[in-house]
């Protein structure tokens, strides 16, 4: 079964840092490039970060970038995303999901259950 | 503000046919980049609804169709059910922005 499980979310102060986690199985991990997307409450969803198979080519929404880090870590199937500086406003619920490997188009599928990360003075 | 956008809202009674739309840019959509849908239920993660405009993944019935027109997308749903109200998004790349890009969500009340 393939399968996607997030780790790593809480609560922290803003200017803090967190380190996301998505355990990937099921699947070649190193086939696919793999991104996250978090909700905002009462908002919709907002793409976060993309990284690609070779892991040699990352991309940024422009709201965190210089902020985020997008790495992954093929011989454990493992995704992460490094968040510094946060702010109030990336409070959100995080899901990691498998998508193109070359992170330029395509879907994504599927996706982890979330964790949910919340900046709180 | 999202980049697609999508009515906030869009209700049926059962049995009903209802459609949704995506609205683009030449960077997105216009830019004949694929749309594809996600169904997310309140509490769960989104789910594959449709990829590549108009394909269903393994699974999902039937009464799900995309489109494409332009820099337009659209979903319909026939045969409306209690079970299909959730939250619907579009998305699909820009390449203006080099990234992915969202719609804002459409909430389906069925009546």
């Amino acid at each position: 079964e393939v399968q996607l499980v997030e780790s790593g979310g809480g609560v922290a102060r803003p200017g803090g840092s967190l380190r996301l986690s998505c355990a990937a199985s099921g699947f070649a991990f190193d086939d696919y490039g793999m991104t996250w997307v978090r909700r905002v409450p009462g908002k919709g969803l907002q793409w976060i970060s993309s990284i690609n198979s070779n892991g040699d080519t990352t991309t940024y929404a422009d709201s965190v970038k210089g902020r985020f880090i997008i790495s992954r870590d093929d011989a454990k199937n493992s995704l992460y995303l490094q968040m510094n500086s946060l702010r109030a406003e990336d409070t959100a619920f995080y899901y990691c999901a498998r998508g193109r490997a070359n992170i330029e188009g395509g879907w994504f599928d599927p996706w982890g259950q979330g964790t949910q990360v919340s900046v709180s003075s | 503000q999202s980049v697609l956008t999508q009515p906030p809202s869009v209700s049926g009674a059962p049995g009903q046919k209802i459609t949704m739309s995506c609205t683009g840019s030449r960077s997105n959509i216009g830019a004949d980049y694929d749309v594809h849908w996600y169904q997310q239920f309140p509490g769960t993660a989104p789910k594959l609804l449709i990829y590549g405009d108009d394909n269903r993944p393994s699974g999902v019935p039937d009464r799900f169709s995309g489109s494409k027109s332009g820099t337009s997308a659209s979903l319909a749903i026939t045969g409306l059910q209690a079970e299909d109200e959730a939250d619907y998004y579009c998305q699909a790349y820009d390449t203006s922005l080099r990234g992915y890009v969202f719609g804002s969500g459409t909430k389906v009340t069925v009546l």
